[in-house]
C-alpha cells in the first residue's frame, strides 16, 4: 500500500528566506506526483506536477524535484512571502488512476 | 484548466438527516472524485464516479452512507446520510483533466459540514 509522508508538519520561517519541503513516498511505481497548496477551509490549488519521467517543474518561485528510485521529492520556494502561508500538500497517482495525499506541512512566512 | 464549482459551500446539519452535495465542472471530464477531508487531515477518497456506470467506493465506504449520482460529464452529487457528527468534515470534488489518463487533478473549492 502506497504511503506518503511530508515533513516537516509545520515550518515557520521569516519573511524573505528560502525554504525546502519534503515528501517521501513508498512504492516508487508512480505515474506522477503533484504538489499542492490548500488555504485554511479552502479547496486545493494545483502548483506543479512532474510526470514520473521528469526530474523537475518549475513555476515562479517554485522549483518541484523528483527522485522516483529513491520515493523523494521536494518542493523549493524561494524569497519566501506571507502569502505563501498555507498547507502544502503533495500527492503521488499511481497507474491505477488513483491518488495517495501525504498530511501537509503548513508553512507560516512572518513579516 | 478546469474550473469546479460546489454547492453549498458550507453547511450546519442535525444528526440522522441527509445532505446532497452537488459538483459542476465547465468542461466534460471523464473521471470525478469525492474526498473527504475531516479536521486536521489529509484527504481520503471516498470514491470515484465515472458517466454511465455505478461509482467504485474505497475500502471504508458504503453506498448506503455516501450514495453518488453522475448523471452526465459535467457533474455529479454526494449524499451524505443519516449524519453523525463524525462526519464532520470538509467534502472535496475533484477532476482529472485536460487529459484523461494524465493523473493531473483539479479540485473544487470544498464543502464543509458540521453535524450536531
Amino acid at each position: 500500500k502506497q504511503e506518503v509522508t511530508q515533513i516537516p508538519a509545520a515550518l515557520s520561517v521569516p519573511e524573505g528566506e528560502n525554504l525546502v519541503l519534503n515528501c517521501s513516498f513508498t512504492d516508487s511505481a508512480i505515474y506522477n506526483l503533484q504538489w499542492f497548496r490548500q488555504d485554511p477551509g479552502k479547496g486545493l490549488t494545483s502548483l506543479l506536477l512532474i510526470q514520473s519521467s521528469q526530474r523537475e517543474q518549475t513555476s515562479g518561485r517554485l522549483n518541484a524535484s523528483l527522485d522516483k528510485s529513491s520515493g523523494r521529492s521536494t518542493l523549493y520556494i524561494a524569497a519566501s512571502q506571507p502569502g505563501d502561508s498555507a498547507t502544502y500538500l503533495c500527492a503521488v497517482y499511481l497507474a491505477s488512476g488513483k491518488s495517495t495525499f501525504g498530511d501537509g506541512t503548513t508553512l507560516t512566512v512572518k513579516p | 484548466s478546469a474550473v469546479i464549482s460546489q454547492k453549498p459551500s458550507r453547511d450546519i446539519c442535525q444528526r440522522g438527516t441527509s445532505l446532497t452535495i452537488q459538483c459542476q465542472v465547465d468542461s466534460q471530464v471523464t473521471m470525478m472524485f469525492w474526498y473527504r477531508q475531516q479536521p486536521g487531515q489529509s484527504l481520503t477518497l471516498i470514491a470515484t464516479a465515472n458517466q454511465g456506470s455505478e461509482a467504485t467506493y474505497e475500502s471504508g465506504f458504503v453506498i448506503d452512507k455516501f450514495p453518488i449520482s453522475r448523471p452526465n460529464l459535467t457533474f455529479s452529487t454526494l449524499t451524505v446520510s443519516n449524519m453523525s457528527p463524525e462526519d464532520s468534515s470538509i467534502y472535496l470534488c475533484s477532476v482529472e483533466g485536460p487529459i484523461a489518463g494524465a493523473g493531473l487533478l483539479y479540485f473544487g473549492p470544498g464543502t464543509r459540514l458540521l453535524v450536531l
